[in-house]
């Protein structure tokens, strides 16, 4: 059973850092197809893409935000990390880490509510 | 950029069938992932590349998928099918794209 577990701050300031951390377990992120995304969902809004981290350490990031964003794994500890920089008001949300096997963003976490104020 | 367009909400009698549709250039070319979320939860995918159902998922539950437009049927409507519906694809160039999200109300 994948179950994945995000954490980190819950209320940032304006031009802060936001650090986010998705601990997993069931999945292992070093096999083929495997990678693990953010995505982030503004109150009342749709789903936005932040980034992803594949199996081989490969990363993509969402074009719009790509400067602002970085994403890392450590599969020994069984975490993957984002930030993202210079936080605003509009970056209000709630933030997922969710399981992307195949192309399907198969497991999600329970989300984790960021209030940037 | 590769965006994909779906209808703000759609509305369905109960019982009846609920057709949501996700627009997007050449989208037929694409495998197409459909995510149901209700209020307070995290998305849950209920169709895969098109037309496939996870386990668990109701076969009242089916996806298809033709040159611009992917759809989404939900047969026998049930007050438990309320919620919001996400259509998704892989495109080369951006990444992870999701259409902007269809609010299902059951009558």
């Amino acid at each position: 059973q994948i179950t994945l577990k995000e954490s980190g701050p819950t209320l940032v300031k304006p031009t802060q850092t936001l650090t986010l951390t998705c601990s997993f377990s069931g999945l292992s992120l070093t096999s083929t197809g495997e990678g693990l995304g953010w995505i982030r969902q503004p109150p009342g809004k749709a789903l936005e893409w932040l980034a992803l981290i594949y199996w081989t350490d490969d990363k993509r990031y969402s074009p719009s935000l790509k400067d602002r964003l970085t994403i890392t794994k450590d599969t020994s500890k069984n975490q993957v990390v984002f930030t993202m920089t210079n936080m605003d008001p509009v970056d209000t949300g709630t933030y997922f880490c969710a399981y992307r096997r195949d192309g399907i963003l198969t497991d999600w976490g329970q989300g984790i509510l960021v209030i940037v104020s | 950029s590769f965006e994909l367009t779906q209808p703000l909400s759609v509305s369905v009698a109960l019982g009846q069938t609920a057709r949501i549709t996700c627009g997007g250039d050449n989208i037929g070319s694409k495998n197409v992932h459909w995510y149901q979320q209700k209020p307070g939860q995290a998305p849950v995918v209920v169709i895969y590349r098109d037309s496939n159902r996870p386990s668990g998922i109701p076969e009242r539950i089916s996806g298809t998928n033709s040159q611009t437009t992917a759809t989404l049927t939900i047969s026998r409507a049930q007050a438990g099918d309320e919620a919001d519906y996400y259509c998704q694809v892989w495109d080369n160039t951006i990444g992870v794209v999701f259409g902007g999200g269809t609010k299902l109300t059951v009558l």
